[in-house]
């Protein structure tokens, strides 16, 4: 199984609204990853998670916060979000976080903030 | 820091038209490089990567491409497009534990 899975696939919230992205992976990789991605634009990192502790945060608002339950699910929190926040989140993993590791990328969730 | 650059923005080719896309990077040590596609709707592909050995390298699709370490550079090739290769494709290096994406290039294939 080489797959990386994400729910929602599409997820419209207001300004004031809580929500939760979900990621999953069974590939017993170690490093999990949540990037951003704009239309027209590059995926740009938001958190890298390594043996599930948080290792990198890309100085990414604190309305988002990332979650490791264990080492194969990843969530975003979502809370207060502003209409700027509208892209497309996509999660990865990789066996580790240096080396010759590939990044599995899996299918995003497309939010829309209104 | 590592950085990536994509020479074109968009490309526009007629199908079984050769493709050759330009990726260069900055970054002072050893890299492990890739080259993802993005079709229209999809998610992020890895088409091939390269991390040590034999700097051609080839991918899923009959897309290949060529390290070469003096001009750090890492192109993309295709002989012949097809219409069913019209995607955003990016270029991206890993040199210590983040992965940096070029700005990406747009090819549109007419059939």
């Amino acid at each position: 199984d080489t797959e990386v899975t994400q729910t929602p696939k599409h997820l419209v919230m207001g300004m004031t609204n809580k929500k939760s992205l979900k990621c999953e992976q069974h590939m017993g990789h170690r490093a999990m990853y949540w990037y951003k991605q704009k239309a027209k634009k590059p995926p740009e990192l938001m958190f890298v998670y390594s043996y599930e502790k948080l290792s990198i945060n890309e100085s990414v608002p604190s309305r988002f916060s990332p979650e490791c339950p264990n080492s194969s699910l990843l969530n975003l929190h979502l809370h207060a979000l502003q209409p700027e926040d509208s892209a497309l989140y996509l999660c990865a993993s990789s066996q580790g976080v240096s080396g010759p590791n590939e990044q599995f990328f899996g299918p995003g969730t497309r939010l829309t903030v209104l | 820091a590592q950085s990536v650059s994509q020479h074109n923005h968009h490309v526009i080719l007629s199908e079984a038209a050769s493709l050759e896309l330009g990726c260069n990077y900055s970054y002072g040590g050893t890299v492990n490089l890739f080259w993802y596609v993005q079709y229209p709707g999809q998610h992020l592909q890895l088409l091939l990567k390269y991390f040590s050995g034999d700097p051609l390298v080839k991918g899923i699709k009959g897309f290949e491409a060529e390290f070469i370490k003096s001009k750090f550079s890492f192109n993309l090739r295709k002989p012949s497009v097809q219409w069913s290769d019209t995607a955003e494709y990016f270029c991206a290096v890993n040199g210590g534990s983040t992965l940096t994406f070029g700005k990406g290039t747009m090819l549109l294939v007419s059939p």
